[in-house]
């Protein structure tokens, strides 16, 4: 099956600055990359996600870019706020009905 | 709409207790999951459902079965609870096909066993 990695598992920044999370996956099938961000005692939400015939997405601060060659693909996050602190996870779907999650990866936004 | 709504919320279970969790949605989504989440491994897909009726296998099934006898529920059982299973349970559901769909989440059922 599919198998995701996803650095840092935890990421420190300063409030205004940027944040960027990496994933790398190993199916060269995959075509949807789904992030998701998790706060605290809650279920996973959608953020932002990618298909394969797209190489960058961008809504406000947050964007996705997408090396299918590489077959990795990063989260952006620009002018951090404390509200952006989470845990983010990135995921792989090969377009059937599995989706395969990266581990997470803790942002702490620091005011 | 509620959306996606888990129960219980918690569960403590002794080793070889059965249960089930519930999983309700009320936006007419085709299909449903159940993810399990532990520290450090990310969320790890237990079983799916692509309709009514219909049930497969996901990447760690053992230990777990379920049904989804009417469109809107899905359940997860764990006929012999042992302590490997303790964990945090989502169940998510997409209108459609997952790979090109959002997954909704519900808010997670933390379960214990001893």
């Amino acid at each position: 099956g599919e198998n995701v990695e996803q650095h840092p598992s935890t990421l420190s920044v300063q409030e205004g600055d940027s944040a960027v999370i990496k994933c790398t996956y190993s199916d060269s099938a995959s075509n949807y990359f789904p992030w998701y961000k998790q706060e605290l005692g809650k279920g996973p939400q959608l953020i932002i996600d990618i298909r394969s015939n797209v190489g960058e997405k961008k809504d406000q601060r947050i964007a996705v870019t997408l090396n299918k060659t590489a077959k990795h693909f990063s989260l952006h996050i620009t002018e951090t706020q404390p509200e952006d602190s989470a845990v983010y996870f990135c995921a792989a779907s090969i377009g059937g009905n599995q989706f395969y999650f990266g581990t997470g990866t803790s942002l702490t936004v620091i005011p | 709409n509620a959306g996606v709504t888990q129960t219980p919320k918690f569960r403590v279970l002794k080793t070889g207790q059965s249960m089930t969790l519930l999983c309700a949605q009320d936006m007419n989504h085709e299909y449903m999951y159940w993810y399990r989440q532990d520290p450090g491994m990310g969320l790890r897909l237990i079983h799916y459902s692509v309709g009514e009726g219909t049930t497969a296998k996901g990447e760690v099934p053992d230990g777990y079965n379920v049904s989804r006898l009417k469109k809107q529920n899905f359940l997860l059982g764990l006929e012999s609870a042992a302590p490997s299973q303790t964990s945090v349970y989502f169940c998510a559901s997409s209108p459609l096909a997952g790979g090109w769909n959002e997954q909704f989440f519900g808010p997670g059922t933390r379960l214990t066993v001893l």
